[in-house]
């Protein structure tokens, strides 16, 4: 069974300060998909990223970086000089391969970070 | 483009009522999933379709819970008769087919009193 662990509840920090969201993740695929979705106040959810196993290639993209590294069963996602419209709960989340023609790759989600930046 | 609609944004409804929630994917998408979030379980997955057949609804808790996809741009969830413990954000999500992530709508707020 796949599963996806987000620890840390909530984090609260002051604009302009570096943020770590973690998450570690439980499966036992040889090839799977990680994903980091945000959810802000308004409540929509928003795909941020999508990794796949066999890349552990870091990815920067702004102020966003994710760190993939598959000897730690882990994909945190990192918020450089944080914004308070980074305010937001962020999802981690991890699918197995496509499976036979019409099925389709499942999301386990993890229960989310809710992540407040202040002034 | 447009991304996925759904409508009603916000439900209020009383107990025992029927609940109807729609949704219009994004156009070309084959895959179209129902999910439901609350504070104790969290975001899970109720079913999901593949070019408007469904495949897995292992998720539906329910028979009172029933969804329908007539056509590839529409989509129902129903709730008949509702119960105060279905109150939750009801999300759609679509995707195509070859690809992993899903786009999701902006989800119906659903209270039942």
């Amino acid at each position: 069974a796949q599963k996806v662990t987000q620890a840390q509840t909530e984090i609260s920090v002051v604009e302009k300060e570096d943020v770590t969201l973690d998450c570690v993740y439980e499966t036992r695929d040889t090839t799977y998909y990680l994903f980091w979705y945000k959810q802000p106040p308004s409540g929509e959810l928003v795909f941020l990223i999508r990794r796949n196993s066999f890349d552990e290639q870091n990815e920067i993209s702004g102020r966003y970086s994710w760190n993939f590294q598959k000897s730690t069963s882990s994909f945190n996602f990192t918020i450089t000089a944080s914004q308070v419209v980074d305010s937001a709960v962020y999802f981690c989340a991890l699918s197995e391969a496509l499976g036979s023609a019409g099925t389709a790759s499942k999301l386990t989600f993890g229960t989310g970070t809710r992540l407040q930046v202040t002034l | 483009d447009a991304g996925v609609i759904q409508s009603p944004r916000h439900e209020v409804t009383e107990m025992g009522q029927e609940v109807t929630l729609r949704c219009k994917p994004i156009s070309g998408h084959d895959y179209l999933f129902w999910y439901r979030q609350t504070m104790m379980r969290g975001l899970e997955l109720l079913i999901y379709f593949n070019n408007n057949v469904p495949i897995d609804d292992s998720g539906m808790p329910e028979d009172r819970f029933s969804a329908k996809m007539p056509n590839a741009s529409f989509s129902t969830l129903k709730i008949q008769p509702s119960e105060p413990r279905d109150s939750a954000v009801y999300f759609c999500a679509s995707k195509p087919t070859g690809t992993y992530e899903q786009y999701f709508g902006p989800g119906t707020r659903l209270t039942v009193t």
